[in-house]
C-alpha cells in the first residue's frame, strides 16, 4: 500500500538553526516525491519536487530510494519559513497523490 | 492570473441533507483533482478527473459522493445524505496535465454536517 509517514505533527527551531523534516513513503513502482508548504492563512502550495533537484527558498530535499526517505532541508533556519509542510507521493502520471499527515514548523525568533 | 477558486468558502448543513461544492481551475488546466482534509490530517485523495472524465475515483468514501466536470472546466462535488462524519475541508487542484505533476491549490470549502 501507498503510505507517507512524517513522523513529527510539531517541530520549533531557533532563527538560524539548521531545520529536517522528516519524510519517509513507501510505494510500489516508482514515485514522484514533493514538498508542499501551507503559510498561514494561505492555500497549499507547492514547494519543490525530487526531479527538479532545485533549492526553493534555501529549502533542498534528497531522494533516498535505499531508505525510502525524502526529507527537507535548510541550513540556516528564518522566522518566514514557520509554516505546515507536507510530504506528497504521486504514481508516474500523477493518477494519484498522498499526502503525509504533515509538520506544523515554529521558528522561534 | 485567476487561481483555483472553490466557492461557497463555508458550509453549514444538517444532517441527512444535500450538498454541492463547486471547483473553478486555472483556465486550460485538464487535470482536476479533489481531496478531503479532517482536522490534523493531511489532503485525503478522493477523485481525479482528466478534461470531462474522472479517470480515477478510487478515493470516493462511499456511494453517497458523485462528482461532475461535464465540459471539462468547472467540477461539483455532490455529497447525499450528509453525515457528521463528512465534516472536513474539501480541497480542489488543478494542473496543466497529468504528467506536469504540480498541482494548485483552491482555497477550499470548509464543510460542517450538524
Amino acid at each position: 500500500a501507498q503510505r507517507v509517514t512524517q513522523p513529527e505533527k510539531l517541530l520549533s527551531v531557533f532563527k538560524g538553526a539548521p531545520v529536517e523534516l522528516k519524510c519517509n513513503y513507501s510505494y510500489s513502482g516508482s514515485p514522484e516525491l514533493f514538498w508542499y508548504v501551507q503559510y498561514s492563512r494561505q492555500r497549499l502550495q507547492l514547494l519543490l519536487r525530487h526531479i527538479s533537484r532545485e533549492s526553493i527558498k534555501g529549502f533542498t530535499a534528497d531522494l533516498n530510494k535505499g531508505e525510502t526517505s525524502f526529507h527537507l532541508k535548510k541550513p540556516f533556519a528564518q522566522e518566514e519559513d514557520s509554516a505546515m509542510y507536507y510530504c506528497a507521493l504521486s504514481g508516474i502520471g500523477g493518477n494519484q497523490f498522498y499526502f503525509g499527515t504533515g509538520t506544523s514548523l515554529t521558528v522561534i525568533p | 492570473g485567476a487561481g483555483v477558486s472553490q466557492t461557497p468558502s463555508n458550509k453549514v448543513t444538517e444532517k441527512g441533507k444535500y450538498v454541492e461544492l463547486r471547483c473553478d481551475p486555472i483556465s486550460g488546466h485538464t487535470a482536476l483533482y479533489w481531496y478531503r482534509q479532517s482536522l490534523g490530517q493531511g489532503p485525503e485523495f478522493l477523485i481525479y478527473f482528466q478534461g470531462t472524465g474522472a479517470a480515477d475515483d478510487s478515493g470516493l468514501p462511499n456511494d453517497r459522493f458523485f462528482a461532475v466536470r461535464p465540459e471539462g472546466s468547472v467540477s461539483t462535488l455532490k455529497i447525499q445524505r450528509t453525515e457528521r462524519g463528512d465534516s472536513a475541508v474539501y480541497l480542489c487542484a488543478s494542473s496543466l496535465n497529468p504528467n506536469y505533476n504540480e498541482q494548485f491549490f483552491g482555497p477550499g470549502t470548509r464543510l460542517t454536517v450538524l
